[in-house]
């Protein structure tokens, strides 16, 4: 049972360049979230989904778009990276939202926008 | 406004020592999770509660929840290498979006 997989594991961009990070999940969970983690600033949400076909703003969703069009697979878009957008980037998915159950978290992709 | 605070940031500790670190909040929460992050892996989750008061033990890991479901503390006992990592707390207010972590602690436990 592989949880919660993020591709790729690492990338650098160019400013400017756009990049889809990819997140899949075979536990059938209907929700699922980006996060952000910053030096200092903790685990930021981005955008996320409460099942197929939906999505949601979270606290820091400028520069960002999702999509959920495959309820296993939640996809973090940058359209123009910037170099404030350099992050390591989490995805995680739970059977309900929020704090009821637990959140299953991937090993992140480490972004570097140059 | 800082919604969740966790203290302190950074503790470092000879293995066999005990610690504690804090959660606190500024508003009541419908829970409050703890998880533990290593390097280069996402956060896991240890404990979930829900109910104020209560006390919650895992190993050498003890959560303590405020009666005013607004703190909650960790305590590791005996404190190992293999402890050594982010620990995080994360709340939920219970309505629409509001699921917070804090910044976290890290701890590094010293062989």
């Amino acid at each position: 049972n592989a949880g919660v997989t993020q591709t790729p594991k690492f990338r650098v961009l160019k400013t400017g360049q756009s990049m889809t990070l990819l997140c899949a999940q075979d536990m059938n969970h209907e929700y699922m979230y980006w996060y952000r983690q910053d030096p200092g600033m903790g685990l930021r949400l981005i955008h996320y989904s409460v099942g197929e076909g939906t999505t949601a703003k979270g606290e820091v969703p400028d520069g960002y778009n999702v999509s959920r069009l495959k309820k296993q697979n939640f996809l973090l878009g940058l359209e123009s990276a910037a170099p404030s957008q350099t992050s390591v980037y989490f995805c995680a998915s739970s059977y309900h939202l929020w704090g009821s159950q637990p959140q299953h978290f991937g090993d992140g992709t480490r972004l570097s926008i140059l | 406004t800082q919604l969740l605070e966790q203290s302190p940031q950074f503790l470092s500790i000879q293995e066999g020592e005990n610690l504690t670190v804090y959660c606190n909040s500024s508003s009541v929460f419908s829970s409050l999770q703890w998880y533990r992050q290593e390097p280069g892996e996402g956060p896991v989750l240890l404990v979930t509660v829900v109910t104020g008061g209560e006390v919650k033990k895992l190993k050498r890991l003890t959560f303590q929840f405020g009666d005013a479901r607004k703190d909650s503390s960790l305590h590791i006992t005996a404190a190992q290498p293999g402890d050594t990592g982010l620990y995080l707390c994360a709340l939920s207010k219970g309505q629409g979006f509001s699921f917070i972590f804090g910044k976290g602690t890290r701890l590094l436990v010293k062989p």
